[in-house]
């Protein structure tokens, strides 16, 4: 079974600073899905980037970027310039390229992040 | 992607009582997920909703206690029976977009007294 491990559980940035969230995760698979989502106090989840393990190219969404290392089974988030709106809980999760009920997303414990003004 | 409504956002419900939450979709798709966040945790799944065939349930839950309807490729429900404080959770709902990522319902807070 795969496991997605978050071991922070909490993090601090200053606003117009770069933070990062580390994420590892554990599989036999060798093709994969892997994703960040954010929660913010609304509890809506917010989709906030995607990765597909087959592509070596890091995903950037505007000032969300991941460092995606594949042998460490890595799936870290930067987030640049940090805004007082990225105050929320993130969420790493790992979906397996099978389809139907195996489509599942396995997700992380979560960290929360702050924003210092 | 899409839109996701649910009923009810929230609700405060007696022990042993059942409460059935919608989720309705803006269109039509295949699986619909159901997930269970307890407070400060993160979300686990409960159950796989496929229209036309019987609700996947994860190790753990059993369709006694969440019964899943999937009457058509817009609409499920899943229902919380015999409830007790422990049910109490956010329940979300959600669906498979086309790059194999998933929206999500804003949730359904569920407080059990």
């Amino acid at each position: 079974a795969q496991t997605v491990t978050q071991s922070q559980p909490e993090m601090s940035v200053q606003e117009a600073e770069t933070v990062t969230l580390s994420c590892t995760y554990d599989t036999s698979e060798s093709d994969y899905y892997l994703f960040w989502y954010k929660q913010p106090p609304s509890r809506q989840m917010i989709l906030v980037i995607r990765q597909e393990a087959y592509k070596q190219q890091n995903a950037t969404e505007n000032r969300f970027s991941v460092n995606f290392q594949k042998a460490a089974k890595s799936f870290s988030l930067k987030i640049s310039d940090s805004q007082l709106g990225d105050a929320a809980m993130y969420f790493c999760a790992y979906r397996s390229t099978h389809t139907g009920a195996n489509s599942k997303l396995t997700f992380g414990k979560g960290i929360t992040l702050s924003v210092r003004p | 992607s899409a839109v996701i409504s649910q009923k009810p956002s929230r609700d405060i419900c007696q022990r042993g009582t059942s409460l059935t939450i919608q989720c309705q979709v803006d269109s039509q798709v295949t699986m619909m997920f159901w997930y269970r966040q307890q407070p400060g945790q993160s979300l686990t799944l409960i159950a796989t909703a496929n229209q036309g065939s019987e609700a996947t349930y994860e190790s753990g839950f059993v369709i006694d206690k969440f019964p899943i309807s999937r009457p058509n490729l817009t609409f499920s429900t899943l229902t919380v029976s015999n409830m007790s404080p422990e049910d109490s959770s956010i329940y979300l709902c959600s669906v498979g977009g086309e790059r194999a990522e998933q929206y999500f319902g804003p949730g359904t807070r569920l407080t059990v007294t």
